[in-house]
């Protein structure tokens, strides 16, 4: 079944301790982007991926930094997390020349206390 | 600066009544426009492209439509499963990987 994973799906942590949000799809996309959701604000775009070693900000990169050493990973590490960083987390991807065409995976709830 | 607005932000039908949403949008130069639909709890689910002013796209009671400045989604005769949030968004051609995503419109169709 083609699909984008996302992990973990929830999770509450405490500011300044790093986590990873970890992103796989298997559809052997070259396009990944990562996206964050927050009421009265839709979904804003954090960084993308146009291939493998290939990454560039979206508009709100800030506190976030992401690494694309295989097709199919496309983590996002918040290093030192602030509360201004609680939101829905959407990875997605899409196959090659269209980026607007993308698969989203569930999505991960992060709550920073 | 690249913008996206969509109104309204929500939207009340009955069964059977149709109406259309709106996407408005400023570019440069439009690379592309791309409709999603979103339940609740769950990622955005992609519905259509339209690349030039004039083109339209059709899925079951789903019509999207696109101007130079904003495109329609089309709800014909809509029934309760149609009801979601509906997000339009627009890759400028002065940055091919950037997606702008609109607000959204939630629509609830009441049986």
């Amino acid at each position: 079944e083609a699909q984008v994973t996302q992990n973990p799906r929830y999770l509450i942590t405490v500011t300044g301790k790093k986590l990873t949000v970890t992103c796989s799809q298997n559809m052997n996309h070259e396009y990944m982007s990562w996206y964050r959701q927050d009421p009265g604000l839709g979904l804003r775009q954090i960084y993308y991926s146009m291939n493998v070693e290939v990454t560039d900000k979206g508009d709100v990169p800030e506190g976030y930094k992401v690494s694309r050493k295989e097709k199919r990973n496309f983590p996002l590490i918040l290093e030192s997390p602030s509360p201004n960083q609680t939101s829905l987390y959407f990875c997605a991807s899409s196959p090659e020349g269209l980026p607007g065409e993308l698969f989203f995976g569930e999505g991960s709830r992060l709550t920073v206390l | 600066e690249d913008q996206v607005t969509q109104s309204p932000e929500a939207l009340r039908l009955q069964e059977g009544e149709s109406s259309s949403l709106n996407c408005s949008y400023t570019v440069s130069v439009l690379r592309g426009l791309f409709w999603y639909r979103q339940d609740p709890g769950k990622g955005p689910e992609f519905l259509f492209t339209l690349y030039s002013a004039g083109e339209e796209k059709e899925k079951e009671r789903l019509k999207a439509t696109l101007t130079k400045k904003e495109s329609f989604l089309h709800i014909t005769a809509p029934k309760p499963e149609d009801s979601a949030t509906y997000l339009c968004a627009v890759q400028a051609s002065s940055n091919t990987g950037k997606l702008i995503f609109g607000q959204g419109t939630t629509l609830q169709v009441k049986p």
